[in-house]
């Protein structure tokens, strides 16, 4: 069966950064994007940006333009997300998702998340 | 600029149906979207792509009560014989060339 295996919680303080993965299993990894969603407390889904299918272009929201970078690793069908100067306001709840290559769009699976807390 | 938009909150009681709608900003009613579910102390959990026909596909599993469809800008998620574990958060999923956005969600309480 298809799955999105995320990694576990992390702690960082103010202005580290943090790598998660998503691991995936149960389907043609090659055959679909990996897109990042993340949670604040008490908030919405907030995209946050995806690699594609090949994994030789990423796209970012604007608001993560300058830090977050995306890699895909077809060896392990693991893609990782890095966000660097950490602050506060990044504590959340982080996400992958899939959505297929050849009809982009609707996020049909989704990982478990990854809870990452930022505090000094 | 693509956006969704939800109302924030909805409520039916049980056994009852209930209707959520998403809107499409000008010049995008012709998109698809997705609904997501969001159960409390869960991750979302995909729903459907509802096109601007109203035809849609549902994910793996998703029970015959729930349904889609579609007016001009409107997009629509109908729960019918709601049950205590429809209590959730419904999100709406939009997405364009390099974007993808998420309204800001409905909560439906189930009385």
């Amino acid at each position: 069966q298809v799955q999105l295996v995320q990694s576990g919680a992390e702690v960082k303080t103010p202005g580290a950064s943090v790598r998660l993965s998503c691991k995936a299993s149960g389907y043609d990894f090659s055959t679909y994007n990996i897109q990042w969603v993340r949670q604040a407390p008490g908030q919405g889904l907030e995209w946050m940006g995806m690699i594609n299918a090949r994994g030789d272009r990423t796209t970012n929201a604007q608001k993560f333009q300058v830090r977050v970078t995306m890699i895909r690793d077809t060896s392990t069908s693991t893609v990782y997300m890095e966000l660097s100067s950490l602050r506060s306001e990044d504590t959340a709840v982080y996400y992958c998702a899939r959505d297929p290559a050849t009809a982009p769009g609707a996020f049909d699976f989704w990982g478990q998340g990854t809870l990452v807390t930022v505090s000094s | 600029q693509l956006v969704v938009t939800q109302s924030p909150s909805a409520s039916a009681s049980l056994g009852a149906s209930v209707k959520l709608t998403c809107t499409l900003s000008s010049g995008h009613s012709n998109n698809a979207i997705a609904w997501h579910q969001q159960q409390p102390e869960k991750g979302p959990r995909y729903l459907m792509k509802l096109n601007s026909d109203g035809s849609h596909s549902k994910g793996d599993g998703i029970p015959d009560r729930f349904s889609g469809s579609s007016s001009g800008a409107e997009r629509y998620l109908t729960i019918s014989s709601l049950q205590s574990e429809d209590e959730a958060d419904y999100y709406c999923q939009a997405w364009g060339p390099g974007i993808r956005v998420f309204g800001g969600g409905t909560k439906l309480t189930v009385l």
